[in-house]
């Protein structure tokens, strides 16, 4: 069973597009995050979630926004897609916000690519 | 603010060599978490492992170890014995009670046989 999935694997699409990519997590972790990570690998974190409720927004432009339906998912929305949105985003989830030493348990990635 | 600096860009070695990655990090939490993850060429995110700031101890799990230094602030990384499977990106971070993880650039490191 995969622990963190995401979907798509990969994302295709041109400027000024609205795509979304879909996370879920089946380890019963209360927090999930996204990150993105650019073309020189550099990772960075986007949001995060505990419980449906925001905890982290990393001042991310207000074209993302994240959706939590349920402490196992975190779906991510992109509006009106730019050239510099390209980037491999990655999901994550954890045990419990409030505990800085849990790992984060990630998912595959999506490579997002806006033409 | 945290910061992580993996100042190693690139490593290539030939295989059955040691390779030591390093890793310097700053904080002025006294509470704070080390981690180390592997990213292969799949893609993927794979925790190695966690270190409090109150252990300093040094950790050997099969051909891997690490160094944690207080005093140079600084959680290095070697791989014994390397082999073409260990080819990856390498990344260091740190989490203090601000819940995320801040990572460093990375290390890409190649084995060739």
């Amino acid at each position: 069973d995969t622990a963190v999935s995401q979907t798509p694997k990969y994302l295709v699409t041109q400027m000024g597009n609205d795509k979304s990519i879909k996370c879920e997590q089946n380890l019963g972790h209360d927090t999930m995050y996204w990150y993105k990570q650019d073309s020189k690998k550099f990772l960075k974190i986007m949001f995060s979630y505990n419980n449906k409720e925001l905890i982290i927004n990393e001042t991310v432009p207000n074209r993302f926004s994240p959706k939590s339906p349920d402490k196992a998912h975190l779906n991510l929305h992109i509006n009106s897609l730019e050239l510099g949105d390209s980037a491999v985003y990655f999901c994550a989830s954890s045990q419990d916000h409030l505990a800085p030493y849990n790992e984060q348990f990630f998912g595959p990635g999506t490579r997002l690519t806006v033409l | 603010a945290q910061k992580v600096t993996q100042a190693q860009t690139e490593i290539s070695v030939v295989e059955k060599e040691d390779v030591t990655l390093d890793c310097v990090y700053e904080t002025r939490d006294t509470t704070y978490y080390l981690f180390w993850y592997k990213q292969p060429p799949s893609g993927e995110l794979v925790f190695l492992i966690r270190r409090n700031s109150f252990d300093e101890q040094n950790e050997i799990s099969g051909r891997y170890s690490w160094n944690f230094q207080k005093s140079t602030s600084s959680f290095n990384f070697t791989i014994t014995a390397s082999q073409v499977v260990d080819s990856a990106v390498y990344f260091c971070a740190l989490s203090v009670n601000d819940y995320k993880l801040s990572f460093g650039a990375g290390t890409t490191v190649t084995v060739r046989a």
